[in-house]
């Protein structure tokens, strides 16, 4: 069964330093999606992304974050200069179409520790 | 505006017990409603959904009613499994949107 992947499964980086998080959508997918979960606190989305640019975004995802899809396959997730509270598990999903018809398939996440 | 809240966990029961996960809802429009399962070390799955009121979701034993009476969407299964022990989220999306509103997920261990 197609799946969602994500690397890495876990990051540690240093406050004020790049990031970079890498997911692989399920290939004949047309939407993707991050949100995040801080610990403890409710998974939240980030953004969504078609055609190559982004249709949704929430307040969360200010100047520090950046999306993209480089090649035919991953999509990234990029923070800029991190902070302490960027610490969370991050989900990338993606979908063959838009619409609450279509189901948003989920990967197993990448638990991003900024210290 | 939109939002999901669901009951704290952890929540642990005896192997063949009954569950019941809460899940209360804030929608401004027509919601379609969810519950998706974390396994250990794996995404989080679509477990159900239901798309308006009245509707029952059910997979795997597991059900949930959307009552929009009481805007609840509350998980139930009659007899819990070891298998079952995961983490829970109760969702909510509306529709023409794309987005998620998930609640905070509720940790269930089943013990043998």
């Amino acid at each position: 069964e197609p799946e969602v992947t994500q690397t890495p499964s876990h990051q540690v980086t240093q406050m004020g330093q790049e990031v970079i998080l890498r997911c692989v959508p399920i290939s004949n997918h047309l939407y993707f999606y991050w949100y995040r979960q801080i610990l403890g606190q409710k998974v939240e989305f980030l953004v969504s992304f078609y055609n190559n640019e982004i249709s949704e975004k929430s307040e969360i995802f200010d100047d520090q974050f950046s999306v993209e899809r480089p090649d035919g396959s991953n999509f990234t997730l990029k923070i800029r200069s991190t902070k302490l509270e960027d610490s969370a598990m991050y989900f990338c999903a993606s979908s063959a179409s838009g619409g609450s018809s279509y189901e948003q398939y989920f990967g197993p996440g990448t638990r991003l520790t900024v210290t | 505006g939109d939002s999901v809240t669901q009951m704290e966990g952890p929540v642990t029961l005896s192997e063949e017990a009954f569950l019941t996960i809460n899940c209360t809802y804030t929608a401004t429009g027509y919601p379609s409603l969810f519950w998706y399962v974390q396994y250990p070390g794996e995404g989080l799955q679509l477990l159900l959904k239901a798309t308006k009121a009245d509707d029952k979701g059910s997979n795997k034993g597991f059900e949930a009613t959307y009552r929009k009476e009481t805007t609840s969407f509350h998980l139930e299964k009659g007899s819990v499994q070891v298998s079952d022990s995961a983490v829970y989220f109760c969702a909510l999306r509306v529709d023409n949107f794309n987005k998620f509103y998930f609640g905070s997920g509720t940790k269930l261990n089943v013990k043998p």
